[in-house]
């Protein structure tokens, strides 16, 4: 078991550039959550889907960001345009349907100039 | 913030001193997940308390949550260096459980 994958494990891009961040969950496992952790304001959910479907993105900011999870094998976060701002470690995190454990990934830093 | 702010602490002990770290919530729960997160990984959970258990013990851990005070702690007996790292602890924010909130952590520097 691999554990949750992330990648890439950094990129940097240019403010106003795309950047299109993959997580492989666990196998067998239904439930795919995205976070974001910054200094100033720590782990902050953003979204999460169970069986592939999208369950509740309230942590999501409403323009640039979108995620998605077209099989069980991947989910993508991507941010269009993106700002310095959203410089900071993506996290995602999967665990089993009516389990309390998520298994989190290594994340990825993304750090926009 | 679902945090009091006594959650933001850094702390630096010697390897084999015992720690205590805590953590104070303001919306009720009956769940409390506690995680450590070493430097360039993601958190890893540690222990989940339920308010019916009151103390719970995993290995050199233990965790204990009190809901009248709406509060958790998490100690650690015989702190190694390996043991260095950012604790959280964590409450779920919707009905089935799954959507956490993270506190902002205490940092813990366990010297050799």
């Amino acid at each position: 078991n691999a554990g949750v994958i992330q990648t890439p494990r950094h990129k940097v891009t240019g403010k106003g550039q795309e950047a299109t961040l993959w997580c492989e969950p666990i196998s067998g496992h239904s439930a795919v959550f995205w976070y974001r952790q910054t200094i100033v304001q720590g782990l902050e959910f953003l979204t999460y889907f169970r069986n592939q479907a999208p369950i509740d993105d309230s942590g999501m900011p409403k323009e640039r960001f979108s995620a998605q999870m077209p099989n069980q094998s991947h989910s993508t976060l991507k941010i269009q345009s993106t700002q310095p701002q959203d410089s900071a470690v993506y996290l995602c995190a999967s665990s089993s349907v009516n389990q309390d454990t998520q298994y989190f990934g290594p994340g990825t830093r993304l750090l926009v100039l | 913030s679902q945090w009091g702010e006594e959650n933001l602490q850094a702390l630096s002990i010697q390897e084999g001193e015992d720690v205590t770290m805590n953590c104070s919530y303001k919306t009720y729960t009956t769940v409390v997940q506690w995680y450590r997160q070493k430097s360039g990984k993601g958190p890893a959970q540690l222990i989940l308390i339920r308010s019916n258990e009151r103390e719970k013990r995993s290995g050199r851990l233990r965790a204990t949550l009190d809901t009248s005070s709406q509060s958790s702690s998490l100690s650690i007996t015989g702190t190694l260096a390996t043991d260095t790292a950012v604790y959280f602890c964590a409450t779920p924010t919707n009905s089935a459980g799954n959507k956490l909130t993270f506190g902002i952590g205490t940092r813990v520097l366990v010297r050799p």
